[in-house]
């Protein structure tokens, strides 16, 4: 099946440092990646689309100048928290999916955020 | 704006037995996805079934079933023959169906599914 590579998967940093998180599609183009943030025991919130080439698109209430996403190619989307804080300490999952309506988005490990 | 409410915050069952999560929607689409995710522990998302809203047929997976009622915005799971290893975190989803792949997952608040041995 189509697998998707994120990385980290854990990270701790300083608040006030930037954190870089790669999401990569291994076998497929992924047009579309997904980010999503999940608090303990809650559900997943989407924050934003990213497709291939062009500016993402953020869900309301996600400040677009605390979470850049690029998505320069087919393979790999990244999210970078800037001057992370404590309240962005969070887990922090990426999807991918193709142009084709009916195929799954494929989910990534996720990646667990703490900021001290 | 779609919502995706999951009524039961934990469930549990007997070993071997048969559960049944409930799942409503809201939307004012006619042709849209809709799914079930398994989150175990490790916080992995795994996708346990799925189906196309202009399709009739509910959709089955081995042990995984749908009741998928689209008039009344309803789309249960049904897990059979319990297994421990089905212990874990449900979520059931929403996709606005557009042509193409490129709309997020709008999920439920999830369902901790509790195996009793």
């Amino acid at each position: 099946g189509a697998v998707v590579s994120q990385h980290p998967s854990w990270v701790i940093c300083k608040s006030g440092t930037s954190v870089k998180i790669e999401c990569r599609s291994l076998d497929f183009q992924a047009t579309t990646m997904f980010w999503y943030r999940q608090f303990p025991k809650k559900s997943l919130m989407l924050m934003a689309t990213s497709n291939e080439g062009s500016k993402a698109t953020y869900e309301q209430g996600v400040e677009k100048d605390k979470f850049l996403i690029n998505h320069a190619s087919l393979t790999l989307s990244t999210l970078t928290v800037t001057s992370a804080h404590p309240e962005d300490s969070s887990f922090y999952i990426c999807s991918a999916s193709t142009r084709r309506a009916n195929q799954p988005q494929h989910f990534g490990d996720g990646t667990r955020l703490s900021i001290l | 704006a779609q919502t995706v409410t999951q009524s039961q915050p934990e469930m549990s069952v007997q070993e071997a037995e048969t559960v049944t999560l409930s799942c409503t929607y809201d939307t004012s689409e006619s042709d849209y996805y809709l799914f079930w995710y398994k989150q175990p522990p490790s916080r992995q998302m795994i996708l346990v079934i799925r189906q196309e809203a202009y399709k009739q047929q509910n959709a089955t997976e081995n042990r995984f079933s749908v009741n998928f009622q689209k008039a009344a915005k309803s789309f249960s799971l049904k897990i059979s023959d319990s297994q421990l290893g089905d212990a874990a975190m449900y979520f059931c989803a929403y996709r606005i169906y557009q042509g193409g792949g490129a709309d997020g997952l709008t999920f439920g608040k999830g369902t901790h599914l509790i195996i009793q041995p």
